[in-house]
């Protein structure tokens, strides 16, 4: 499966800063999604995104969340104001045709 | 227990041994899925068993999938050091015949080969 890139690899904000994170996926690919991993915790789901839509989201992904596909190519997670909780390794995640799920290298964000 | 818990919570051999990880789910799934993590890294798909299947293998992965006992195991065998890393089961839950639902992550198992 190829790669697909998240950047920035790492985000340091202040707490109440907006934040964008951005994934890059190849342009065949069907479903997307957000997880998070805080550190020591399990995965975490976020949002799965298809067609342009929600298709489902998370007690997590609240009104301070959103995603976008602006234009086509990058896939983005916005978190508007930031929380010292928000602080975690956030994955987008992909499937193509098939039901396996890809995820991308991840995005470590520090909330100070 | 939640859904997709593995046991052992660490599991520590010399190389060249085999290690067996295990996981456990509570609802109804379509598929499970195995990623491993290097410390640190992103998440790196393995192996995908669908709840009709009972076993597949690629490479040293040996996985088993038992729907009536809700368990699924992971096997790696003739181990090496490279393969340290935190293992975790992933579930998609078997609603209305998609397979392209959230994924329900367990704790992982963390695995260390000595050399």
């Amino acid at each position: 499966e190829p790669e697909v890139t998240q950047t920035p690899s790492h985000q340091v904000t202040q707490m109440g800063q907006e934040v964008i994170l951005r994934c890059v996926p190849i342009s065949n690919h069907l479903y997307f999604y957000w997880y998070r991993q805080i550190l020591g915790q399990k995965v975490e789901f976020l949002v799965s995104f298809y067609n342009n839509e929600i298709s489902e989201k998370s007690e997590i992904f609240d009104d301070q969340f959103s995603v976008e596909r602006p234009d086509g190519s990058n896939f983005t997670l916005k978190i508007r104001s930031t929380k010292l909780e928000d602080s975690a390794m956030y994955f987008c995640a992909w499937t193509g045709f098939g039901d396996t799920q890809y995820f991308g290298p991840g995005t470590r964000l520090t909330v100070l | 227990s939640q859904q997709g818990e593995e046991d052992p919570q660490a599991l520590s051999i010399q190389e060249g041994e085999n290690a067996t990880m295990n996981c456990s789910y509570k609802t109804s799934i379509n598929n499970l899925q195995w990623y491993r993590q290097n410390s640190g890294r992103g998440l790196v798909h393995l192996i995908l068993i669908r709840s009709n299947e009972r076993e597949k293998h690629s490479g040293r992965l040996r996985v088993t999938l038992d729907t009536s006992k809700k368990s699924s195991s992971l096997l790696i065998t003739a181990s090496r050091a490279a393969d340290t890393a935190s293992y975790f089961c992933a579930t998609i839950p078997n609603a209305g015949g998609t397979s392209y639902g959230k994924l329900t992550f367990g704790q992982g198992t963390i695995l260390t080969v000595h050399p």
